[in-house]
């Protein structure tokens, strides 16, 4: 099983819906959770982060947890041909020192919003 | 607005040349990460340093790569020789330990071993 879940896509969804992303994670002490955007050609940029059971909305972002289910999600509200991308899940994995992090990524999900 | 930065951005070379990447972290980021993107195996990280010392590079081949933090402001990883294997965007990421907001990417640089 590897550490960090998503399906590879492409998720295709018309402009104005809502795209949901989702990851699961195999590691029950992971403690943080992050979603990177991804455009193609580009680095990943941080969008989301998140801790705590429940939702964390941003904008017109959404990041869900639930840990008993070792699952994350990312809605996006209003989708736009701008959010075009590869969106990518981070799992913290603790540090051989337990101090700091280490990103496990999972694969990515590739959204097309179609205007 | 601060970035990391890495150069070169794109670099071709023949197999069993020596290549090096540099990284220039945020200013007072304590964190460097090293990581590989291939469309295969997606981001993998090759090393890791706090505070310019290495902390884990279990993720890198240690026959050909190497990873050293000189300074507070340069980071580079070494591959010698270079194979066509190799070929794949290096990315370095850094960031503040103490804070569980997340790590900022360099633009990266695509190595192309022919």
């Amino acid at each position: 099983q590897k550490e960090v879940e998503q399906n590879s896509g492409p998720l295709s969804v018309p402009e104005g819906a809502i795209a949901s992303l989702n990851c699961t994670y195999s590691d029950r002490g992971s403690q943080s959770f992050f979603w990177y955007r991804q455009y193609s050609g580009k680095s990943p940029e941080l969008i989301m982060f998140i801790y705590s059971n429940g939702d964390k909305e941003d904008g017109r972002f959404t990041a869900q947890l639930n840990k008993a289910s070792q699952y994350v999600s990312l809605l996006i509200r209003d989708s736009q041909p701008s959010d075009s991308a590869t969106y990518l899940c981070a799992v913290n994995k603790p540090m051989f020192d337990n101090y700091g992090q280490n990103f496990v990524f999972g694969p990515g999900t590739r959204l097309s919003v179609l205007p | 607005d601060a970035r990391v930065t890495q150069t070169p951005r794109h670099k071709v070379t023949e197999m069993g040349q020596e290549v090096t990447m540099r990284c220039q972290p945020i200013l007072g980021h304590n964190t460097v990460f090293w990581y590989r993107q291939t469309m295969m195996q997606g981001l993998e990280l090759l090393a890791y340093f706090r505070n310019r010392a290495p902390l884990d590079d279990s993720g890198m081949p240690k026959d050909r790569f190497s990873a050293e933090m000189p300074d507070a402001t340069l980071a580079t990883l070494k591959i010698q020789p270079s194979e066509p294997r190799d070929s794949a965007v290096y990315f370095c990421a850094s960031g503040l330990v103490d804070r569980d907001d997340g790590y900022t990417f360099g633009s990266g640089t695509r190595l192309t071993v022919v």
